[in-house]
């Protein structure tokens, strides 16, 4: 069945270094959707991302998804201790109400 | 606000037991999911309903079932609980193909 496949799945960096998690399907997808989980929450929907090559910015979040649609990142510029969670993508296969999720990215921050 | 209420944050009981976990949203979304969560797996998919009385399986749904007799409420059911469907539990719920919103999940322990 479809994959989608998160790196790394664990990120230390000192606060104000830059982060990047990718993420690869092993099918096309219509859109990716990322979310992020706090430390003792749920996931949270942070942007979905539709077209092929489209970029979006939320702040100090960009997130992309690549031209054939089978992979997608998320790059945080100089990190805060907010930024602590673990980052998830995931795409809906072809024709399905479902969502397929990543392992995650999990991010510690150290001030 | 679109509120996903799960019934208890912790659960403990017993290898053998039958365990409902009952999940209830309250933006009339046709859509509601169950997910499990373990360290290094992400989320993976036990079963997912699109209309009242309508299942599917998703990927991993041994030693479970589902119940949606109202649109609003979602139930998961571990029919006989084994000690390896100790885990996080997380119902989630959406309008279409708008992104999902997540409950605050259900720590089971089996013992």
């Amino acid at each position: 069945g479809q994959q989608v496949m998160q790196i790394p799945q664990y990120q230390h960096v000192q606060e104000g270094e830059d982060f990047t998690t990718y993420c690869n399907s092993s099918t096309t997808l219509s859109n990716i959707q990322w979310y992020k989980q706090r430390p003792g929450g749920h996931p949270v929907f942070l942007i979905q991302l539709v077209k092929s090559g489209e970029v979006k910015k939320q702040k100090r979040l960009t997130f992309q998804f690549g031209e054939a649609k089978k992979n997608s990142s998320l790059h945080i510029t100089a990190t805060q201790t907010t930024d602590v969670g673990t980052y998830f993508c995931a795409g809906p296969p072809s024709n399905t109400g479902k969502l397929i999720f990543g392992q995650g990215t999990t991010l510690q921050v150290k001030p | 606000d679109v509120k996903v209420t799960q019934s208890s944050r912790y659960l403990v009981k017993r290898t053998g037991e039958k365990v409902f976990l009952e999940c209830v949203q309250d933006m009339d979304h046709e859509n509601m999911f169950w997910y499990r969560q373990d360290p290094g797996l992400g989320l993976r998919l036990i079963y997912f309903s699109y209309d009242v009385k309508m299942k599917e399986k998703g990927d991993i749904p041994e030693g479970y079932s589902v119940s949606r007799e109202k649109k609003e409420r979602f139930s998961l059911i571990l029919e006989s609980a084994s000690t390896n469907q100790t885990s996080m539990y997380l119902c989630a719920s959406r309008l279409s193909y708008q992104p999902q919103h997540f409950g605050d999940g259900t720590r089971l322990s089996i013992l």
